[in-house]
């Protein structure tokens, strides 16, 4: 079955990058992202990574992606207090349908 | 454009009282359909999803029972709520053939 897995807790100093990781066991997914999300509130899409891909970079985030390891990792550089938030891994397969399957998520903590 | 719609956005109910959340998509046609838990402190689990009306695959038993009356139209019941159900519940839609979901703000539930 699906499963991803990331670490609970980040705690980083403002101006330096962070780095997220995951990794996720279905060999089959076609598509991994990284969704933010902040206090009582829903999620939102930061960046996602097709499969056939190692690395992505937008702006201040780099996705990278080992898929011989299954390992998926999000670094935020420059990291801003505004960062703070619950960083979730997700993974999706195509059997027909897409069913996207989350991590428990990453509390990022950012201080002064 | 579209738009997603959850509510309420608060719920506080006691338990055995029925549940009945609401999501409905607006500006697209036969999306897939989702229904996520956030226990507190945990991460996000995926409860239902559709691929079209009436078509619903349940992820894990539970007492809780989602519908989809109409093409965009996705709801979560429950006839006796237990004091187990209380978090934070997210309906998502994703475009058919596509790669990224949309969620909702989200329906914090309590069962007293």
């Amino acid at each position: 079955g699906e499963d991803v897995e990331q670490s609970l807790f980040l705690s980083v100093r403002e101006g330096d990058s962070s780095v997220i990781n995951c990794t996720y066991t279905d060999s089959s997914s076609t598509y991994l992202y990284w969704y933010k999300q902040e206090p009582g509130a829903g999620l939102q899409l930061l960046t996602y990574i097709f499969s056939n891909m190692d690395m992505k970079q937008d702006q201040r985030l780099t996705v990278l992606l080992n898929k011989k390891d299954k390992h998926l990792s999000l670094r935020i550089a420059d990291t801003q207090t505004g960062d703070s938030a619950i960083y979730f891994c997700a993974e999706t397969s195509r059997g027909g349908y897409n069913k996207l399957i989350f991590g428990a998520g990453t509390r990022l903590a950012v201080h002064p | 454009s579209q738009t997603i719609h959850q509510w309420p956005a608060t719920l506080v109910q006691p338990v055995g009282s029925p549940l009945s959340l609401e999501c409905t998509v607006e500006g697209t046609s036969n999306p897939n359909l989702y229904w996520y838990r956030q226990a507190a402190g945990r991460g996000l689990q995926l409860l239902f999803y559709s691929v079209g009306i009436g078509q619903i695959s349940s992820e894990v038993p539970q007492n809780l029972s989602a519908s989809r009356p109409q093409d965009r139209q996705f709801i979560l019941s429950s006839k006796k709520l237990l004091l187990s159900d209380s978090g934070f519940y997210l309906c998502a839609w994703m475009p058919q053939g596509n790669t990224e979901a949309f969620f909702g703000q989200g329906t914090r539930l309590t069962v007293v």
